[in-house]
């Protein structure tokens, strides 16, 4: 079983719709959840990390983590075509500082 | 800040060659790691680095090695390239603190193995 797993896509939205990126991870005890973009060809940035249960907002993007499901979504609204990129779930482990990466999800924005 | 850099870009080594990637960080972040990650797929840790001196295993370790003399330089070393070694290879580095523990990620290294 893998250990992070997400929505294998490729995931097509029209311009100005909502993407929803989802993700699952087994390990029960962790407690920090990122969210990265990466554009073809250049490496990932940061968009969004999470820590406690719920919602998370930042302009567009909003996370959601519920780890009673041990699942972490993200939602962006008004989808751009600047957003088309992979969204890579990371998850951090329980003790340490290492990170497991999700397979990405392709999003692609139609104008 | 420059923030996380490798050298070189992109590289092309014979089967059984042997190269090392440079990765070099200028903000005094004590961890460090090593990632691949193959066409299509998420990032894998080869190896990585808690402080100078200090190195560990990740999930694919195989064909390479590490040092961390300072704790600005994290050089990754392939001893005897593989094509299985073709890949995109990226630098991070972070802190240790809960409140400030992003990975900056470099701008990557693209290796082929022939």
């Amino acid at each position: 079983q893998k250990e992070v797993e997400q929505n294998s896509g490729p995931l097509s939205v029209p311009e100005g719709a909502i993407a929803s990126l989802n993700c699952t991870y087994s390990d029960r005890g962790s407690q920090s959840f990122f969210w990265y973009r990466q554009y073809s060809g250049k490496s990932p940035e940061l968009i969004m990390s999470i820590y406690s249960n719920g919602d998370k907002e930042d302009g567009r993007f909003t996370a959601q983590l519920n780890k009673a499901s041990q699942y972490v979504s993200l939602l962006i609204r008004d989808s751009q075509p600047s957003d088309s990129a992979t969204y890579l779930c990371a998850v951090k482990e329980t003790s340490g500082s290492r990170l497991t990466f999700g397979e990405g999800t392709q999003l692609t924005v139609n104008p | 800040n420059a923030g996380v850099t490798q050298t070189p870009k992109f590289r092309i080594l014979k089967i059984g060659q042997s190269m090392t990637l440079q990765c070099t960080q200028d903000m005094n972040h004590n961890y460090m790691y090593w990632y691949r990650q193959d066409p299509g797929m998420g990032l894998k840790l080869i190896y990585y680095s808690v402080g100078a001196g200090i190195t560990d295993k990740g999930e694919v370790p195989n064909g390479y090695n590490v040092s961390r003399s300072t704790t600005e330089d994290f050089p990754l070393r392939l001893e005897l390239a593989a094509p299985s070694q073709t890949s995109v290879y990226f630098c991070a580095s972070s802190y240790s603190s809960v409140t400030q523990e992003t990975q900056y990620f470099g701008p990557g290294t693209r290796l082929l193995v022939l």
